[in-house]
């Protein structure tokens, strides 16, 4: 039982580059959530998904997009990097009656330049 | 202001001591409160939760919360350097079911000395 698992864990982007962060959780759970959390910030929603095929915006989406085509993955997707978006980005999940029970991955360490 | 306010530290104190984390908030309408550890380079983890108002106690760590002063605690006793580590409070206003994610305080960075 692995919980929550990204990859990759380090990446360096240049500016306008893209990518697509991968989450991936084997709790069955049906809720899914990817945050950037930065200094002095604290974490911050980006997007999230209550189930498979559905997904809604948080409190900073812009710049993102997600997909979660099957219920146990959540992909995360940079179309041009900024360097704003430099940040640590986690992934998390949690069961459908549980939402203060959340479990969180190891976290992506990306980086803009 | 923010929805929820933490003091970020560092809050440094010596082995033995007991530890007091703090978090206030402004919507009343926040019902679960949680704590989550985070160790350096680590993501978080569920420490605690609690539903409304009161008391909750876990071996060493105790989650109070105030809801008629939007004030939530975290005592640590007899608090060890492995519990060095970042604590966020966050908070909910559902259970679950259609909501949209927690929101989290910034974090207070707590050191516990040898």
């Amino acid at each position: 039982n692995a919980g929550v698992t990204q990859t990759p864990k380090f990446r360096v982007l240049k500016t306008g580059q893209s990518m697509t962060l991968l989450c991936a959780q084997d709790m069955n759970h049906e809720y899914m959530y990817w945050y950037r959390q930065d200094p002095g910030m604290g974490l911050r929603l980006i997007h999230y998904s209550v189930g498979e095929g559905t997904t809604a915006k948080g409190e900073v989406p812009d710049g993102y997009n997600v997909s979660r085509l099957k219920k146990q993955n959540f992909l995360l997707g940079l179309e041009s990097a900024a360097p704003s978006q430099t940040s640590v980005y986690f992934c998390a999940s949690s069961p459908r009656d549980k939402l203060y029970e959340q479990y969180f991955g190891p976290g992506t360490r990306l980086t803009v330049t | 202001q923010k929805e929820v306010e933490q003091d970020p530290g560092p809050l440094s104190v010596p082995e033995g001591a007991i530890v007091s984390l703090n978090c206030t908030y402004s919507n009343s309408a926040f019902q679960y409160f949680m704590w989550y550890r985070q160790y350096s380079r680590k993501g978080p983890e569920l420490l605690m939760y609690t539903y409304s108002s009161g008391n909750k106690e876990d071996g060493r760590f105790t989650a109070q919360v105030d809801k008629s002063s939007k004030y939530i605690s975290l005592f640590i006793r007899d608090s060890q350097p492995s519990d060095s580590a970042t604590y966020l409070c966050a908070m909910s206003v559902y259970r679950g079911g259609g909501a949209d994610g927690l929101t989290f305080g910034k974090g207070t960075h707590l050191i516990i000395q040898p």
